[in-house]
């Protein structure tokens, strides 16, 4: 069974637009970890941002925000007045304590902001 | 801190072949994990090692193997390579066990399968 899911294969927006990725995850543990990694272009996986099971505290890095929710599972991210060099596959992941630095991605989703 | 890095940037092999990647954690690193990029499959994990023992390892068959040195260096083997292992090979690095912590990811190896 899948564990990370990004419905969204492709989207595209218009500068300065905004726009939200979604996952959506599943794990029978208590404690996990998700993360969400920028691949640009070239290639090199870029970390954004990384939440603990325990803290559902919404966060906001300039223009990135992102939203935890357990209830449905879901940690979406949010880009605000998106940018051209916002262009890129972005992905979310899971690591479980279980399997501790085993990291379960999504199938990414890739964003291509239209100048 | 240097990155990352990953040795060699891309790799063109024929059926058959076997190949070895090889990846240089950041410094202080002692976990090294390594990834399959497909267009097909995403990213699916390989395996994990920590202080020279896998500890973690994917579901992938026998031919793919590995290895890390006491330096935490990390070697991967990909024996009778065949054209499904045409692939981005990724390497990620660590300073904790629980998955708790973001990995570090290199650039990468390309790696076709001709």
């Amino acid at each position: 069974a899948q564990k990370v899911t990004q419905a969204q294969t492709e989207i595209s927006v218009v500068e300065k637009e905004d726009v939200t990725l979604d996952c959506v995850y599943e794990t029978r543990d208590t404690t996990y970890y998700l993360f969400w990694y920028k691949q640009p272009p070239s290639g090199e996986l870029v970390f954004l941002i990384r939440r603990n099971s325990f803290d559902e505290q919404n966060e906001i890095s300039g223009r990135y925000s992102w939203n935890f929710q357990k209830s449905t599972s879901s940690f979406n991210f949010t880009i605000t007045a998106s940018q051209v060099v916002d262009s890129a596959v972005y992905f979310c992941a899971l690591s479980e304590i279980k399997t501790g630095n085993q990291f379960y991605f999504g199938t990414g989703t890739s964003l291509t902001v239209i100048p | 801190k240097a990155g990352v890095t990953q040795t060699p940037r891309y790799l063109i092999k024929t059926r058959g072949q076997q190949v070895t990647l090889s990846c240089s954690p950041i410094s202080g690193h002692r976990s090294v994990s390594w990834y399959q990029q497909t267009p097909g499959q995403g990213l699916q994990f390989l395996f994990e090692y920590f202080s020279e023992t896998q500890r973690n390892k994917g579901n992938f068959p026998g031919r793919f193997s590995g290895r890390q040195f006491s330096n935490s260096r990390s070697e991967m083997n990909v024996s009778t390579l065949e054209l499904g292992d045409s692939a981005l090979y990724l390497c990620a690095s660590s300073n904790v066990l629980q998955g708790s912590d973001e990995q570090y990811f290199g650039p990468g190896t390309r790696l076709t399968v001709t």
